[in-house]
């Protein structure tokens, strides 16, 4: 799987949209861009994932640039407990048997 | 979204003791299962993945007669950790994926993880 790089904090106030960037320069055509953040001391949570087109949830967007080699993810209201470590992970297809690899993530804090 | 649990939360247990630790998919069926670890400050490890009714792949590293995983069920995985030492002290978060035609994008779901203190 790719390697992606992230920031390794950002700090956004509550209420504003949070861009989470994201590189992933060598990835190739059948990776897909998956999204997860992990509160304190919780385990991972999905947020959002996308090939090519940019993608929308009710928790975020997504948004992948045409070559592919970088993403942002979008929180456009941030609160408080949108505080956690954002991980960006590209990963081969879509099967069950595909694992995910975990960088170091983004620390985003959100302040008051 | 689908629901995994973990149990026990937290466990502190001897040295030279075995800890065993359940992961759950409530609301659907998991073929796979994937077990990390993490450490203070560091981000998630992959230990294994385990299919049902299969053996667990180990990834590189990880000691399979230490870290004993059984997926005997669609919705139950098991970790155990034999023989605990401090240095094996770590947060262990379990994963489940549907799979199958069940799944609509075989995402991950994740458990809320188990602390482990060896003394």
């Amino acid at each position: 799987d790719a390697k992606t790089t992230q920031p390794p904090s950002m700090d956004c106030a509550e209420g504003r949209a949070a861009n989470l960037p994201c590189n992933h320069s060598t990835i190739s055509g059948n990776e897909y861009v998956y999204w997860y953040r992990q509160i304190h001391s919780q385990g991972p949570q999905y947020i959002i994932h996308g090939l090519k087109n940019n993608e929308t949830n009710e928790m975020a967007s997504l948004i992948i640039t045409e070559d592919r080699k970088s993403s942002t993810l979008i929180l456009p209201h941030a609160t408080l407990r949108d505080t956690a470590v954002y991980y960006c992970i590209v990963r081969v297809g879509r099967s069950s048997n595909y694992k995910l690899t975990f960088g170091k993530g983004t620390l985003l804090t959100v302040n008051p | 979204g689908a629901v995994v649990s973990q149990h026990p939360s937290w466990v502190i247990c001897k040295s030279g003791t075995s800890v065993k630790i359940e992961c759950r998919s409530l609301d659907f069926q998991a073929t796979t299962m994937f077990w990390y670890r993490q450490f203070p400050k560091q981000s998630l490890m992959l230990m294994a993945t385990s299919n049902e009714g299969s053996k667990a792949t180990y990834e590189q590293g990880v000691e399979k007669d230490k870290f004993l995983i059984n997926h005997a069920s669609l919705t139950l995985s098991t970790l155990t950790v034999t023989s605990a030492h401090p240095e094996d002290s770590s947060f262990y978060i379990c994963s489940a994926s549907p799979g199958g035609a069940s799944g609509s994008y075989n995402e991950q779901f994740f458990g809320p993880g188990t602390r482990l203190t060896v003394l």
